[in-house]
């Protein structure tokens, strides 16, 4: 039961290049997407959201990008530095106050 | 800033005996969310909870598990009796009332079953 699919469980790029994080997810019904960001020993922090009547959003280095009849987002992050490295968890929930649904993440680790 | 606490970091319990993960969540938010996150899996949702009740529940919270908040800041997941698979890390969350459903996590709660 994938709802929400995090293909790539592992990523590494240079200091100061973009960092690509895909997500697709199966249901049409969703539409509000957060991403999270994880430190080892911490708790998933948010990082950014979009709604599905966007289909961007930006906040300084972190852009999500929401293509919905691909039922498919991608959070960029541009340039992107060594504190960055950690496991980037893509969410959503279907409406209201219902559970957001978690992909398994993808660790990206960002090279000096 | 505000932020979610949970106690202990790490409890270690031997299978059948009862536990009890406790959490203090951001002091205006109204709903609490517990999610567990077995070791190299997806973080599932447990449990939520508004208005000093189970607002929704997952198949995982059977009747073996318990959710309460017995004052004004504490919420505790409790578990009757302990499995081996009931290792994971368990995480407590919170939202304010009206915002979109952002969850303001804690750091997590370590639960090894031996």
């Amino acid at each position: 039961d994938q709802q929400v699919k995090q293909n790539s469980p592992s990523l590494s790029v240079q200091e100061g290049r973009i960092s690509i994080l895909n997500c697709d997810y199966t249901n049409s019904m969703f539409d509000y997407f957060l991403w999270y960001k994880k430190y080892p020993a911490e708790g998933p922090t948010f990082l950014i959201s979009i709604s599905s009547i966007k289909d961007k959003n930006e906040d300084g280095r972190f852009t999500v990008f929401l293509n919905k009849s691909a039922k498919h987002l991608s959070l960029h992050i541009v340039p992107s530095q060594p504190g960055d490295s950690a496991v980037y968890f893509c969410a959503t929930f279907l409406q209201g106050n219902t559970p957001l649904v978690f992909g398994k993440g993808t660790r990206l680790s960002v090279i000096a | 800033e505000p932020e979610v606490t949970q106690t202990p970091s790490h409890q270690v319990t031997q299978m059948g005996q009862e536990v009890i993960l406790r959490c203090v969540p951001i002091s205006n938010h109204l709903y609490f969310y517990w999610y567990r996150q077995i070791l190299g899996q997806k973080v599932e949702f447990l449990v939520s909870f508004y208005n000093n009740e189970i607002s929704e529940k997952s198949e995982i919270f059977d009747d073996q598990f318990s959710v309460e908040r017995p004052d004004g800041s504490n919420f505790t997941l409790k578990i009757r009796s302990t499995k081996l698979e009931d290792s994971a890390m368990y995480f407590c969350a919170s939202r304010i009332l009206l915002a979109k459903n952002i969850q303001y996590f804690g750091a997590g709660t370590r639960l090894s079953v031996l």
